[in-house]
């Protein structure tokens, strides 16, 4: 099985714009997370969606935003980008029903801010 | 190659000594752990996990022991090689999967060859 995929790999933007990050699961798998990390607060998590519906958020502002398709590929978007958002976004993917843990891993998107 | 934890502790291990990586959780509720390996440039990378009903779990060259009296997780690599080299980090589920993972900070394990 092929396994998570995400593109961009690497990003630049400035201060002030929007961007939109990709994230196509390992196939089968229903449920995608997002997730910031950042050197100095480590693995943050972002949001959660199954079935194309948000299940479970993190404490970020609203400036973070996410959406599921039917094919459960993911795509999360940053509006109004500020310098602490530079980090690497991580999505994982897992089963999604009750008792899957599990979740594995892509590569991430890095994405600078300046 | 990327940075993933400028102020991580860091773990310095000879080759072919066993390497002991620890972990506190937050969560005496938490019902599932998993360790992960994240290596420069890359995500995170499942290596074992454990649920709550048991104490210890072996994989291939590696063992998770769980405490919960202590709320401590600690993972133990045998005969550790260069390749071993990465963060590692720990997570826990707090409610039967449908909650977030709940990272620690990580901790840097470099093997000395």
């Amino acid at each position: 099985k092929a396994g998570v995929t995400q593109t961009p790999r690497y990003l630049i933007k400035t201060r002030g714009q929007q961007v939109t990050l990709s994230c196509s699961p390992i196939s089968g798998h229903r449920s995608v997370s997002w997730y910031q990390q950042t050197p100095g607060q480590g693995l943050q998590f972002l949001f959660e969606y199954f079935s194309e519906t948000q299940r479970n958020k993190g404490n970020f502002p609203g400036r973070f935003s996410g959406r599921q398709f039917s094919n459960s590929r993911s795509e999360m978007n940053v509006s109004t980008l500020e310098l602490g958002d530079s980090a690497l976004y991580l999505c994982a993917s897992s089963p999604g029903g009750l008792q899957s843990y599990e979740q594995y891993f892509g590569p991430g998107t890095r994405l600078t801010v300046t | 190659g990327e940075s993933v934890g400028l102020h991580l502790p860091t773990l310095s291990v000879q080759e072919g000594d066993n390497s002991i990586i620890n972990c506190a959780y937050s969560n005496s509720a938490s019902d599932y752990f998993i360790w992960y390996k994240q290596e420069s440039g890359k995500g995170p990378q499942f290596i074992i996990d454990i649920r709550s009903n048991m104490d210890k779990r072996q994989g291939q060259r590696v063992t998770v022991l769980l405490n919960k009296t202590v709320k401590h997780l600690s993972l133990q690599i045998a005969a550790t090689q260069p390749g071993d080299s990465a963060v590692y980090f720990c997570a826990e589920n707090m409610n039967s999967g449908n909650t977030p993972l709940v990272f620690g900070k990580g901790t840097r394990l470099s093997v000395i060859a």
